[in-house]
Order: structure tokens, then C-alpha cells, then sequence
């Protein structure tokens, strides 16, 4: 069974400041990757994926991760946050084999200091 | 752009009373999903649905629950007699079959307080 971990319950940056969410996850082979951002209240919005070729993934909002074997980790970068960005953020993994079965991580939240 | 579409947005049941939740996957999607995150916590997937039967379940998904999908376009979820602990957003999410860019799209969700 897949499973998930974002190590960092909450985090707070400065707005203009670089981010880094961290995702590590534990499959028995290559698995498929997503990270999510949830504003209050609100649904499940993609931010980016990642099935299979380029490590490095683009993603919206300025958002890109990249997919490190070795260390099984997922982790989502943004160079300079804007305020907008406060949310909580999700990483998930689901097996190559139903990318429709998620399990997801605990969830980081973002606060941003103006 | 197509979306899945989940009514109502919020919904509150007595506990006990059954509830139905409804979803409208996109329209070529062949899988279904339903996930909950209750208040405050992560996603949690409940079941996957393919080819009219139940492919996949979690723990979470007991006798209390069901899923149908009683025409070519609504997918339900089924709470039988709803507990307290059921309050939780309920998500859905549907995708295209395996192999032609398959991440799961998920719905606003709904939200479902028992009271």
C-alpha cells in the first residue's frame, strides 16, 4: 500500500519569498504524483502531476515539483509567493496501476506574511 | 472546459436519516470516485467504480455506504443511516481510462453535517 507524508504541518513565508512544500512517499515502484491546494471551504484544485518522463514538472501558478527517486520525495517549489497563495496544499500518490486512487498526505498550510 | 459537478454544495441530514449524494462525472469519463475529508483533515478515498460495479473499497466504506450510477450521467454515494462522525465534505471525482492522461478530476464537493 501507498503512503504519503508532508512533513511540515505548517508553514509561513514572507510574501516575495521562495517556498518549498515537502512530500516523501513510500510505493513499491513508480508511482503516480499530484500536489493539491484547498482554500477554505473550497474543492481540490490541481496544481501539477507527475506520471512518468522529465523529473521536473510544471504546474500553474508558477508552481513546479520534482520527482526524486532516490530519495522518494515529491517536493513543490514556488520562487516568489504572493499572498494569493495561502491555502492548505496536498500531496498525493496513486499506483500506476488506478491513478484515480489517491491516498493523500496530512497537508502543509501556507500562511503568507505581507 | 468539462467539469464534474457535485449537488447539493451543502446538505444537513438528522442522524440516522439517509442522505444521497450526486455527482455528474464528465461526460467520456469511465471511472468514479468518491472521497471524504472530514473538518480539518486530509482526503480520504472511500471507493472506485467501474464498468457498473465497485472496483476498489477502503476500510471507511462499510454496509452504511453505496454507490450507483443509475443513468449514463449521475454518479451517487449512499449514506444509509448517517452518523455523526458521516459530517464531512464528500468529493467526487471521475477519469478518462487508464493510459490517455490519467489524473482524476474532482468536484467542489459537498458538504454533509449531521445533526
Amino acid at each position: 500500500a501507498q503512503s504519503v507524508t508532508q512533513p511540515d504541518i505548517h508553514i509561513t513565508v514572507s510574501e516575495g519569498a521562495s517556498l518549498e512544500l515537502r512530500c516523501n512517499y513510500s510505493y513499491g515502484a513508480t508511482p503516480y504524483l499530484f500536489w493539491y491546494v484547498q482554500s477554505p471551504g473550497q474543492g481540490l484544485q490541481l496544481l501539477l502531476k507527475y506520471f512518468s518522463g522529465d523529473t521536473l514538472v510544471q504546474g500553474i501558478k508558477g508552481f513546479e515539483a520534482e520527482f526524486k527517486r532516490s530519495q522518494s520525495s515529491f517536493n513543490l517549489r514556488k520562487p516568489s509567493v504572493h499572498w494569493s497563495d495561502a491555502a492548505e496544499y496536498f500531496c498525493a500518490v496513486a499506483p500506476n496501476t488506478n491513478a484515480g486512487k489517491s491516498t493523500f498526505g496530512d497537508g502543509t498550510t501556507l500562511t503568507v506574511k505581507p | 472546459e468539462p467539469e464534474v459537478t457535485q449537488t447539493p454544495s451543502h446538505q444537513v441530514t438528522q442522524m440516522g436519516q439517509e442522505v444521497i449524494l450526486r455527482c455528474v462525472p464528465i461526460s467520456n469519463h469511465l471511472y468514479f470516485y468518491w472521497y471524504r475529508q472530514i473538518l480539518g483533515q486530509k482526503v480520504e478515498f472511500l471507493v472506485s467504480f467501474y464498468n457498473n460495479e465497485i472496483s476498489e473499497k477502503s476500510e471507511i466504506f462499510d454496509d452504511q455506504f453505496s454507490v450507483e450510477r443509475p443513468d449514463g450521467s449521475n454518479f451517487t454515494l449512499k449514506i444509509r443511516s448517517t452518523k455523526l462522525e458521516d459530517s464531512a465534505m464528500y468529493f467526487c471525482a471521475s477519469r478518462r481510462p487508464q493510459g490517455s492522461g490519467t489524473e482524476a478530476f474532482f468536484g467542489q464537493g459537498t458538504r454533509l453535517t449531521v445533526v
